[in-house]
């Protein structure tokens, strides 16, 4: 069983809209949790980390629920320039081993 | 940004040939990581070190070698090069915050082509 796993996708989302995209990890004694952002062909850079209360930043948010091992992120109004690839990471403490998912891929479509 | 650099940024090298990418970090940090990304797999440990000459295996270290003298510098060695290994390679850091979690910062990339 992978560590982490998240829908690929790709969603198409026209601009304005409202998407969400959930992700699933597997080890119950996971520590810390982000989103990070992928341009293509760019290094993944950070977008937000993920705390057990949930978080804002603009017009993203996320969740985590510990219970049921799930994270979140949900991007408002979508902008063009939010098209990318998002990437659901699960840092353990032990060797401080960062766990990526594969991506799920987002266009905003004009 | 965080003060990450690779170099090459590009390579193209024949199958049996030894190949050393270099990652170069100004943070200080301790950790440092190395993975490649390639479609349908996402990001996948090779390496990665947790101090001076300290090192270990990730999922996916066959045919990989480490090395770290220096904080700053973690080489990544390809010791006879093969197709399988046409990938992008990143490079990671991980800083302690202040509320003692870690995050991870990368590297531009090293794009391998092995022919």
């Amino acid at each position: 069983r992978k560590e982490v796993e998240q829908d690929p996708g790709p969603f198409n989302v026209p601009e304005g809209a409202t998407v969400a995209f959930n992700c699933t990890y597997s080890n119950s004694a996971s520590q810390s949790f982000f989103w990070y952002r992928q341009d293509c062909r760019k290094e993944p850079k950070l977008l937000m980390s993920v705390y057990s209360s949930g978080n804002e930043d603009g017009r993203f948010t996320a969740q985590l629920n510990r219970a049921s091992q799930y994270i979140s992120l949900l991007i408002r109004d979508s902008k063009l320039s939010d098209s990318a690839t998002y990437l659901c990471v699960v840092n353990t403490i032990s060797g401080n081993q960062f766990y990526f998912g594969t991506g799920t891929s987002l266009t905003v479509i004009p | 940004d965080a003060g990450i650099t690779q170099s090459p940024r590009h390579k193209v090298t024949e199958t049996g040939t030894p190949v050393t990418l270099r990652c170069h970090q100004t943070e200080n940090h301790r950790y440092m990581y190395w993975y490649r990304q390639d479609p349908g797999h996402g990001l996948r440990l090779i390496h990665y070190s947790y101090g001076v000459k300290d090192t270990d295996k990730g999922e996916v270290s066959d045919g990989y070698s480490v090395s770290r003298s220096k904080t700053e510098d973690f080489l990544l060695t390809l010791e006879s090069a093969t197709s399988s290994q046409t990938s992008v390679y990143f490079c990671a850091i991980s800083g302690q915050l202040a509320g003692g979690s870690y995050e991870q910062y990368f590297g531009p990339g090293t794009r391998l082509t092995v022919t």
